[in-house]
């Protein structure tokens, strides 16, 4: 059983469009995460959030979103995408103690075309 | 603000052969540290953690890491190395008592050449 999955594997779209990524972890975990990873492989996180705390990076567009329907998932919205939104996205969880680290999902290799 | 540097953006090694990956952080309070392995195409594993207690720390695959709080550093080594361990290591930090937002370093690719 995969403990973190999200879809789609890949998503290739023009500028401009509306696209969600999907995740949901299976591990029981109360915080959930998104992070970019450009090209040179820098992790850039983008979202925290918990069932009682979202955390939102300063630095993120407004375009972005998340959404969380249930503890298990949290899904990330994309408004009218730009090139520069190019990225893999990876979504990943952990227990709210601290020390337990996070699982990844796969990842999401976006490409705006 | 804390902050994790990671001082070579790349490894080069031939197979069997020892490696050392290093990581040096900053933090004013206490702090947990990861590794973490990304293989081609795949999501980020945890190889290894140090929270408290022992300051050498051994994870998957073979690999331990050194926790020195006086140089502020959390090494990775494996003393023999294989083809397999081809991938972009990253080292991160919480602090204790933080956010539970990790903070990463930007990574180190090791190249195990045959």
């Amino acid at each position: 059983d995969t403990a973190v999955s999200q879809t789609p594997k890949y998503l290739v779209t023009q500028m401009g469009n509306d696209k969600s990524i999907k995740c949901e972890q299976n591990l029981g975990h109360d915080t959930m995460y998104w992070y970019k990873q450009d090209s040179k492989k820098f992790l850039k996180i983008m979202f925290s959030y918990n069932n009682k705390e979202l955390i939102i990076n300063e630095t993120v567009p407004n375009r972005f979103s998340p959404k969380s329907p249930d503890k298990a998932h949290l899904n990330l919205h994309i408004n009218s995408l730009e090139l520069g939104d190019s990225a893999v996205y990876f979504c990943a969880s952990s227990q709210e103690r601290q020390g337990r680290g996070l699982f990844f999902g796969s990842g999401t290799q976006l490409s705006v075309l | 603000a804390q902050s994790v540097t990671q001082l070579d953006s790349q490894v080069p090694v031939f197979e069997e052969a020892p490696v050392e990956l290093r990581c040096n952080y900053s933090s004013s309070v206490s702090v947990y540290l990861f590794w973490y392995v990304q293989y081609p195409n795949q999501g980020l594993q945890l190889l290894l953690k140090y929270l408290s207690g022992s300051t050498l720390v051994k994870g998957i695959n073979g690999f331990e890491a050194e926790f020195n709080k006086s140089q502020t550093s959390f090494h990775l080594r494996k003393p023999s190395v294989h083809i397999s361990d081809t991938a972009e290591y990253f080292c991160a930090l919480d602090e204790v008592g933080g956010s539970y937002i990790p903070t990463f370093g930007r990574g180190t690719s090791l190249i195990v050449h045959p």
